[in-house]
């Protein structure tokens, strides 16, 4: 079955340091990952989409790593700010459909 | 920049009532779809469309129909709303049909709803 497990599902920081949040899929075949932001109360917003070929890809202060061989994905936060708090969602297209599959997501907290 | 914009942000109704939720985007996207967001579940799919006229059902389409009558507007109704319905809708849409690599997905706002 074509999954999307991310960990931990939370996460409270403080300001100003750096965390990494774990994706990890059994989707297959496998076309792209994302990483959303959705601040509360609000829709998700685009991060990054990575595809079978890229391993690393940054916007900003968050990189993102892809091992589709391990199928896994992770996404780094350095020098936290307030305004990181938010679910970090993981999603997947398969290769198969033009639908996405999506992580619960990880909730993370920045205190100052 | 208007975007993705969805309406009502907040609805309650009562068991058996019928309601419909209003998308509309201003990017000339093809590609428009419903989400419905659960407490500790991941986005799951209602409906899509690819275009005018096309329309197709994703993972939980029961209790729900919509219509592309236009590029801009996607709505979605609910037939007799039922308590199991109460939950946050987001409606999104995208430039590329097949979400490839370009396809980033534009979410509008949310509704959120509340059956009795």
């Amino acid at each position: 079955k074509n999954q999307v497990e991310q960990s931990p599902q939370s996460l409270i920081i403080l300001e100003g340091k750096n965390c990494t949040l774990q994706c990890n899929y059994t989707v297959s075949p496998f076309s792209n990952l994302r990483w959303y932001k959705q601040d509360t109360g609000r829709g998700p917003v685009s991060l990054t989409i990575m595809t079978f070929s890229e391993n690393t890809k940054s916007n900003g202060r968050y990189t993102a790593t892809l091992d589709a061989d391990t199928k896994q994905s992770s996404l780094h936060i350095t020098a936290s700010q307030l305004s990181d708090s938010a679910s970090y969602i993981c999603v997947v297209r398969g290769d198969s459909n033009y639908q996405l599959i999506w992580g619960a997501g990880t909730k993370l907290i920045i205190k100052p | 920049n208007a975007g993705v914009t969805q309406t009502p942000k907040f609805q309650v109704l009562k068991t058996g009532q019928s309601m419909t939720l209003q998308c509309a985007q201003d990017m000339n996207h093809e590609y428009m779809s419903w989400y419905r967001q659960d407490p500790g579940m991941g986005l799951r799919l209602i409906h899509y469309s690819v275009g005018a006229g096309i329309t197709d059902q994703g993972e939980v389409p029961n209790g729900y129909n919509v219509s592309r009558s236009t590029t801009e507007d996607f709505p979605l109704r609910l037939l007799s709303a039922a308590p199991s319905q109460t939950s946050v809708y987001f409606c999104a849409s995208s430039y590329e049909k097949t979400l490839g690599s370009t396809g980033e997905l534009f979410f509008g706002e949310g509704s959120r709803l509340t059956v009795l």
